[in-house]
């Protein structure tokens, strides 16, 4: 069992609408929560970090954590199509001795 | 604005050669991290530094060493490139603390063996 899941998608919305991105992990333990955006051709950059249960919201952007379901969410709403992009969810798991895992990725498309 | 940089964008490299990929960061982050990406697999780490001098292994250490020199430079090196080396590989550093996954990626490096 892989310690981070994501749907690959490809995810496609129209412009203006909400775009639901979800992730799962495996260990209950772990504590972290990160959403990285990566266009095509660059390199993943941070976009959300949250730490406990709840909504966190910046901007368009809201992350939302369930630990007891064990699932991480990324909502963009007003879709904009510079948004169409790859998001990897990515969770600090400290019982392990890695620590850090990245999922392999949701594709995201906003339709104009 | 944290700015972290590799040494090359795309890099060809034959079977067997040494291959050196540097990366410097100027946040004077304690954690340097080198990570490689290919399709399907996602992000795969290959070491990681939480001070100068000091390494640890990540997942897929095998065919890889690191230095660790300076506390803004973190270097991989392949020993005798193979054509499964073949990738994408991404330098990340982070501060410490809670913030210690709040990663800042450089550009990457294609390389390719042939």
């Amino acid at each position: 069992q892989k310690e981070v899941e994501q749907n690959s998608g490809p995810l496609s919305v129209p412009e203006g609408a909400i775009a639901s991105l979800n992730c799962t992990y495996s260990d209950r333990g772990s504590q972290s929560f990160f959403w990285y955006r990566q266009y095509s051709g660059k390199s993943p950059e941070l976009i959300m970090s949250i730490y406990s249960n709840g909504d966190k919201e910046d901007g368009r952007f809201t992350a939302q954590l369930n630990k007891a379901s064990q699932y991480v969410s990324l909502l963009i709403r007003d879709s904009q199509p510079s948004d169409s992009a790859t998001y990897l969810c990515a969770v600090n798991t400290p019982n392990t001795g890695n620590q850090f895992y990245f999922g392999t990725g949701t594709s995201l498309t906003v339709i104009p | 604005d944290v700015k972290v940089t590799q040494s090359s964008r795309y890099l060809v490299k034959r079977t067997g050669e040494k291959v050196f990929l540097e990366c410097v960061q100027d946040m004077d982050h304690e954690n340097m991290f080198w990570y490689r990406q290919d399709p399907g697999l996602g992000l795969r780490l290959i070491y990681f530094s939480y001070d100068v001098k000091m390494k640890e292994k990540g997942d897929i250490p095998e065919g890889y060493s690191v230095s660790r020199e300076k506390k803004e430079r973190f270097s991989l090196i392949l020993e005798s490139a193979s054509t499964n080396q073949t990738s994408m590989y991404l330098c990340a550093s982070s501060s410490r603390g809670l913030k210690a996954y709040e990663q800042y990626f450089g550009p990457g490096t294609r390389l390719t063996v042939t």
